[in-house]
């Protein structure tokens, strides 16, 4: 498809379980985000990736929360050993801007609900 | 510290024009978005300031003050599909293009 894709859309889990998270973001775009939106909430960011370096991981909450994007492409982020508190909406979005060359519209994915019983 | 704000909720009827008002304190200011997002779907990108003034664009136009760290997004000839939450997003200079949200405004569109 032509805008950014996360799966699962819905993901329920028991509290000390690990989770993965799906994004593919729109071909060719360089800049891929992760945002955290608790319910009422704007989105909270979590890390950044310019292709495959991750250049910003200053909004991970903890060392739990771990990112990857190994080829520039498709990214995951990971959640070990959940909590109840990690109950949110994880947003995804790419933009075709790489760092240092002025803002371009971010794209968002519908999200991942993640529900920690 | 950074600091967004904006109304929670809002309400107005259709046909009518809505004013929605964000105001920051960041360190820093590139420029400013604003994105609608309805519930359980992706915020998608309405507008984009960085220079003073307004920018219309359509139904939708958007201003901005950087010297006063204000915004404001003006929805004119409201639809009942503009029933949505509306978020505020400043990006800063040096930072990757990471944005910032306000807690965003949800708008009721009444018959």
């Amino acid at each position: 498809g032509a805008g950014v894709s996360q799966s699962p859309r819905y993901k329920v889990a028991k509290r000390g379980q690990d989770v993965a998270l799906r994004c593919d973001p729109i071909s060719g775009h360089v800049s891929l985000f992760w945002y955290q939106q608790a319910l009422g909430q704007g989105p909270e960011f979590l890390t950044y990736f310019q292709n495959e370096a991750q250049l910003d991981k200053s909004g991970l909450p903890s060392d739990r929360f771990f990112a990857e994007r190994p080829e520039g492409s498709v990214s995951t982020l990971k959640i070990q050993r959940t909590q109840q508190e990690d109950s949110a909406v994880y947003l995804c979005a790419s933009s075709l801007a790489g760092r240092g060359l002025g803002d371009q519209p971010q794209h968002f994915g519908d999200g991942t609900r993640l529900s920690i019983l | 510290g950074q600091n967004i704000d904006q109304p929670t909720e809002m309400t107005a009827t259709e046909g009518a024009i809505v004013q929605i008002n964000c105001t920051y304190q960041t360190s820093g200011f590139n420029g400013l978005f604003w994105y609608q997002q309805h519930a359980g779907e992706a915020p998608t990108f309405l507008s984009y300031n960085v220079l003073d003034g307004l920018e219309e664009k359509g139904r939708f136009s958007s201003f901005l003050s950087r010297s006063k760290g204000y915004s404001y997004l003006l929805l004119k000839e409201l639809q009942m599909k503009d029933s949505a939450s509306y978020l505020c997003a400043v990006s800063r200079p040096g930072n990757t293009g990471k944005l910032i949200f306000g807690q965003g405004t949800t708008l009721q569109v009444k018959p």
